[in-house]
């Protein structure tokens, strides 16, 4: 079975600040990755999501994320954040071929401060 | 138009009580998920149809029955609620795929168990 880890649990940044989010990964074969967004008292939005192709997936809000095979990571990225980015992070992976069963990491929780 | 809906929204109930949440997708799509979020903001899939037939079924205590009449929508019964039910439960959707299957979220319902 597949399990993910987000090292960074809370997160505090000050606005223009740069953001990196660490998610690791754990399963012997290929995977769909995915990043997942969910502010106060929302639901989850798609942030981006990787298949194949580009390691390098841009998504939506001038966020980005890497996927390194070798080091089964995919972490997210923005040069800037906003103080409108504050939210839970919850990467996800899915075997690629293997079913439907999303797992997710445990999230983090990013606060940008003015 | 609201892709993926909930019904109700917050849900305040006894011990005991036996209760339902629903769900609707109007992105045709052809599988459904309900996944439970904890206090800790942990996200864990519950249970996921596909085409009105279950195909994952999680470590689920049996009081949880989802029934699905229609590929559309995806219900979730709830009986002899108890306290640790207390969650927020995210229904979502998806068009099954091996390799581009990205799962949509509704807004959640957020179950107090008194």
């Amino acid at each position: 079975a597949q399990s993910v880890s987000q090292h960074n649990h809370h997160v505090i940044l000050s606005e223009a600040a740069s953001l990196e989010l660490g998610c690791n990964y754990s399963y012997g074969g290929t995977v769909n990755l995915f990043w997942y967004v969910q502010y106060p008292g929302q639901h989850l939005q798609l942030l981006l999501k990787y298949f194949s192709g580009d390691p390098l997936v841009k998504g939506i809000k001038g966020f980005e994320a890497e996927f390194i095979k070798s080091k089964f990571s995919f972490n997210l990225r923005k040069p800037s954040v906003q103080w409108s980015d504050t939210a839970e992070y919850f990467c996800a992976v899915i075997p690629t071929g293997g079913g439907n069963k999303l797992t997710f990491g445990t999230g983090t929780q990013l606060k940008v401060e003015l | 138009d609201t892709a993926v809906s909930q019904t109700p929204k917050y849900l305040v109930t006894q011990m005991g009580n036996d209760k339902s949440i629903k769900c609707e997708q109007n992105l045709g799509h052809d599988t459904m998920y309900w996944y439970k979020q904890d206090s800790k903001k942990f996200l864990k899939i519950m249970f996921s149809y596909n085409n009105k037939e279950l195909i994952i079924n999680e470590t689920v205590p049996n009081r949880f029955s989802p029934k699905s009449p229609d590929k559309a929508h995806l219900n979730l019964h709830i009986n002899s609620l108890e306290l640790g039910d207390s969650a927020v439960y995210f229904c979502a959707s998806s068009q099954l795929s091996t390799l581009h299957d990205t799962q949509y979220f509704g807004p959640g319902t957020r179950l107090t168990v008194l």
